[in-house]
């Protein structure tokens, strides 16, 4: 299998600021990773595919970037609706694995 | 628009059989695997498997001696059976599209459209 090893759990921000959050693979996995954004009670939505593109319809504060087998998601002036938890996902192999998930909450 | 409706029993009793089935609604069914992910109370998310048609289905190998997932295509349908369930079998149970193909001029694998999930309680 193919671990997904995401950091922060959990990360406190306010509305306005920029944060980042980090996925790291257990291999290689070229560009295979995607973003979601789940609001509790909610199923996830994709935000970004093959690390960097973003969804149709996703705002343009969001960015996907790669190096190596680090995987990060930056969230540029966070909005009230940005406050949720976000999950990557590797794309790679067909066990398709799942980060364990950073939680952003409001400071 | 594709849109995901999900149902089936959500409460079950521990050894019994889990069963859902997910309808799609618009957009094209055949030619993409259909996805099921359980997400555990507070925990994350876990693929079970999915099913493209009967000869192409991919399970979690953690799952797999319990999990049958079946496809209709006569009536945009999937299902996920899960056999013997216990407590840790409890989760919302999501049905999703996995697209994989050329998008935007290279090959990729994304799950683009997701059911609104359906609780599932394992409890004597």
């Amino acid at each position: 299998d193919i671990q997904m090893t995401q950091s922060p759990s959990s990360l406190s921000a306010s509305v306005g600021d920029r944060v980042t959050i980090t996925c790291r693979s257990s291999q290689t996995i070229d560009t295979y990773v995607n973003w979601y954004q789940q609001i509790p009670g909610k199923a996830p939505k994709l935000l970004i595919y093959a690390a960097s593109s973003l969804q149709s319809g996703v705002p343009s504060r969001f960015r996907g970037s790669v190096s190596g087998t680090d995987f990060t998601l930056s969230i540029s002036n966070l909005q009230p609706e940005d406050f949720a938890t976000y999950y990557c996902q590797q794309s790679y192999s067909p066990l398709w694995t799942f980060g364990q998930g950073t939680k952003v909450e409001i400071k | 628009q594709v849109q995901l409706q999900q149902w089936g029993a959500g409460l079950l009793k521990p050894s019994e059989t889990l069963s859902l089935t997910c309808s799609v609604h618009g957009g094209s069914f055949s030619g993409y695997y259909w996805s099921w992910i359980r997400q555990p109370p507070g925990k994350g998310l876990e693929w079970i498997g999915e099913i493209k048609d009967t000869r192409n289905i991919n399970y979690n190998p953690s799952l797999k001696s319990r999990v049958t997932l079946s496809i209709d295509t006569s009536k945009n349908q999937f299902s996920l059976r899960l056999r013997s369930v216990t407590a840790a079998d409890t989760a919302v149970y999501y049905c999703a599209r996995r697209f994989g193909g050329v998008w935007n001029g290279s090959y990729n694998r994304f799950f683009d459209y997701w059911g609104p999930g359906i609780p599932v309680t394992v409890s004597s």
